[in-house]
């Protein structure tokens, strides 16, 4: 098994691109996250998908868009980056009522120049 | 305030060491509490979580939620070098195991020197 998978790896933007993060888990998991991680402030949650066909906002929405195109994927979508979007962005999965084992992908790193 | 507060260190401790790590967190409705390794560049796993008040082991490591004082810590027993990593303490808002929503310290990195 995979667990999660992330691509890119990297990524350069320029201020005003646009971009979508790829994520996909082969566990079966209903629910699936995304994080975005900066220095000093930890993890913080940018949206999350409950079930499939279900997104719901988390602390850090402004600036994203999600979809879940099935139970396996779920992906980030930057419409026009800007410099306070660059971070690390980790993506995660979980059993529905395990919501406190999370599994997550090995991260994006994203700078916005 | 943060919900979640933990001092980023670094850390730094000679093999074979004790280590405490601890977090306080502001609101009592929280009932889930975790830990998670996060090593360089990678993503973070979980290490141990935590219903309620009480003190639960796993071989090395012990997690302890003191929800009087709202405080949680990790003792790491015996400290490796492969333990350094930097540990993320976390919740769930809302309270109940399905929500979903984490809440994370800002993690503190532990160096363990050989």
């Amino acid at each position: 098994n995979a667990g999660v998978t992330q691509t890119p790896k990297f990524q350069v933007l320029k201020t005003g691109q646009s971009m979508t993060l790829q994520c996909a888990q082969d566990m079966n998991h209903n629910s699936m996250y995304w994080y975005r991680q900066d220095p000093g402030m930890g993890l913080r949650l940018i949206y999350y998908s409950a079930s499939e066909g279900t997104t719901d906002k988390g602390e850090v929405p402004n600036g994203y868009n999600v979809s879940r195109l099935n139970k396996r994927e779920f992906s980030l979508r930057l419409e026009s980056a800007a410099p306070s979007q660059t971070s690390v962005y980790f993506c995660a999965s979980s059993e529905g009522r395990r919501s406190y084992e999370q599994y997550f992908g090995p991260g994006t790193r994203l700078t916005v120049t | 305030q943060k919900e979640v507060e933990q001092d980023p260190g670094p850390l730094s401790v000679p093999e074979g060491a004790i280590v405490s790590l601890n977090c306080t967190y502001s609101n009592s409705a929280f009932q889930y509490f975790m830990w998670y390794r996060q090593y360089s560049r990678k993503g973070p796993e979980l290490l141990m979580y935590t219903y309620s008040s009480g003190n639960k082991e796993d071989g090395r490591f012990t997690a302890q939620v003191d929800k009087s004082s709202k405080y949680i810590s990790l003792f790491i027993r015996d400290s490796q070098p492969s333990d350094s990593a930097t540990y993320l303490c976390a919740t769930i808002k809302g309270g109940s195991s399905n929500t979903g929503k984490l809440i994370f310290g800002q993690g503190t990195t532990l160096q363990v020197k050989p």
